[in-house]
């Protein structure tokens, strides 16, 4: 099987840009979780979307965005983008709702300037 | 809140020889996993090992294993044997039964490995 893609891999956008980053996950996987990885505030939970629903979310603002489609592919939109977004930007893929069976796609790294 | 906490920023080992990356954490649920996962530079995470909370057994992967101790909500991972290809950061982390797919990692520990 294919493992967890994300589109594009790397980014360069201004201040007030908006962005929409996208992940494929691994073939009959429902669900799919993304994080944001800074070198300041490591690994945070961005939010989690488990059969075009979001189940979860984190403590980011409402500038961060996200949804799912029926093949389970997800995007994320981070609008009016601010110099502390830039961070690599991870993703990953379940069979269901849980973290047992995780895997995580090889991100986009975000850059702005 | 619930926390995961790698004291260590920075741990170095030579070839072949054992290293231990210590993890604290913190929750109130009584049924989660924990996880090591390793990043190389291709930033890439992979799964190293996992434990479920309920085990009292701790996990085993080949060169890999865990000291979990529940009641003092420690998870340490030992590397046996160790390997250039181990040098990676290593980043502990918790995932709640009740959270889904949300997982909570630790600031993580850089690892290198010395010829």
């Amino acid at each position: 099987k294919a493992g967890v893609t994300q589109t594009p891999r790397y980014l360069i956008k201004t201040r007030g840009q908006q962005v929409t980053l996208s992940c494929s996950p691994i073939s009959g996987h429902r669900s799919v979780s993304w994080y944001q990885q800074t070198p300041g505030q490591g690994l945070q939970f961005l939010f989690e979307y488990f059969s075009e629903t979001q189940r979860n979310k984190g403590n980011f603002p409402g500038r961060f965005s996200g949804r799912q489609f029926s093949n389970s592919r997800s995007e994320m939109n981070v609008s009016t983008l601010e110099l502390g977004d830039s961070a690599l930007y991870l993703c990953a893929s379940s069979p269901a709702s849980t973290v047992e069976t995780q895997y995580f796609g090889p991100g986009t790294r975000l850059l702005v300037l | 809140a619930q926390t995961v906490t790698q004291s260590q920023p920075e741990m170095s080992v030579q070839e072949a020889e054992t290293v231990t990356l210590s993890c604290t954490y913190d929750t109130s649920e009584s049924d989660y996993y924990l996880f090591w996962y390793k990043q190389p530079p291709s930033r890439q995470m992979i799964l190293v090992i996992r434990q479920e909370a309920y085990k009292q057994q701790n996990a085993t992967e080949n060169r890999f294993s865990v000291n979990f101790q529940k009641a003092a909500k420690s998870f340490s991972l030992k590397i046996s044997d160790s390997q250039l290809g181990d040098a990676a950061m290593y980043f502990c982390a918790l995932g709640p039964y009740n959270q889904g797919g949300k997982l909570i990692f630790g600031q993580g520990t850089e690892l290198s490995v010395k010829p």
